[in-house]
């Protein structure tokens, strides 16, 4: 069954400076891997998402997450945080169910926390 | 595009009364997912309906958890009777399924922003 690992409970970074959200997955075969953001009070929005390719993929509000097979890694990544960041960051890998459709498994999250 | 929308958005119950939750995905979205989210946690999947059959419930607490999406679009959650645990956030999302080019993959999720239930 596949699972989703996101390490870090709670980030504290300085506006300005970079970010790196750690996410590792369990899945056998290749997976779908799917960062979301949850400010309070609100629903999920997508930031990226991948399937396959370039293993580098770009998202929206200047996110990027590199997909890494040999570590089951796709970690999230900022080179500069707005105070606007700081929300709860999720990491998800969907599944084929078979063969016909899929379920995502969502990680426990971490929520980031930004100092002026 | 409306986005998924979700009633209410905030229930205050007592343990062992009932409670119904309501949403409307986007228009168009064949593919429905009601998920549980404690405070803490992820969101877990509860149900997932393709068109109006559910696709997968291993996840929904049966006796007393229940859900339908009778025409296949707007979708209602119904807890009875609920309990402190069922204290959560209930998010509602949809989908369409989309065959790109040359490569099978599922299309995103749209979350609605969710109901608070606080059982006392």
């Amino acid at each position: 069954a596949q699972s989703v690992t996101q390490p870090d409970i709670h980030i504290t970074v300085s506006e300005g400076a970079s970010l790196e959200l750690r996410c590792n997955y369990s899945y056998g075969a290749t997976p779908y891997l799917f960062w979301y953001v949850q400010s309070p009070g609100q629903g999920l929005q997508l930031l990226l998402k991948y399937f396959s390719g370039d293993t580098l993929v770009q998202g929206i509000k200047g996110f990027e997450a590199e997909f890494k097979r040999s570590q089951s890694s796709f970690n999230l990544r900022k080179p500069s945080v707005h105070w606007s960041d700081a929300a709860e960051y999720f990491c998800a890998v969907g599944a084929r169910v078979r063969n016909r459709d899929d379920k995502i498994i969502f990680g426990k999250g971490t929520r980031l926390h930004i100092l002026p | 595009e409306a986005g998924v929308a979700q009633s209410p958005r905030y229930k205050i119950i007592e343990k062992r009364q009932s409670v119904a939750f309501w949403c409307n995905p986007i228009s168009g979205h064949a593919t429905l997912y009601w998920y549980q989210q404690i405070l803490g946690q992820g969101p877990k999947l509860l149900i997932q309906f393709q068109n109006n059959g559910v696709v997968d419930d291993s996840q929904l607490p049966k006796d007393r958890f229940s859900a339908e999406r009778l025409k296949g679009v707007d979708s209602t959650l119904k807890i009875q009777p609920a309990k402190l645990e069922d204290s959560a956030v209930y998010l509602c999302a949809s989908r369409t399924w989309a065959r790109r080019r040359g490569v099978e993959g599922t299309d995103t999720q749209y979350f609605g922003p969710g109901t608070r239930l606080t059982v006392l």
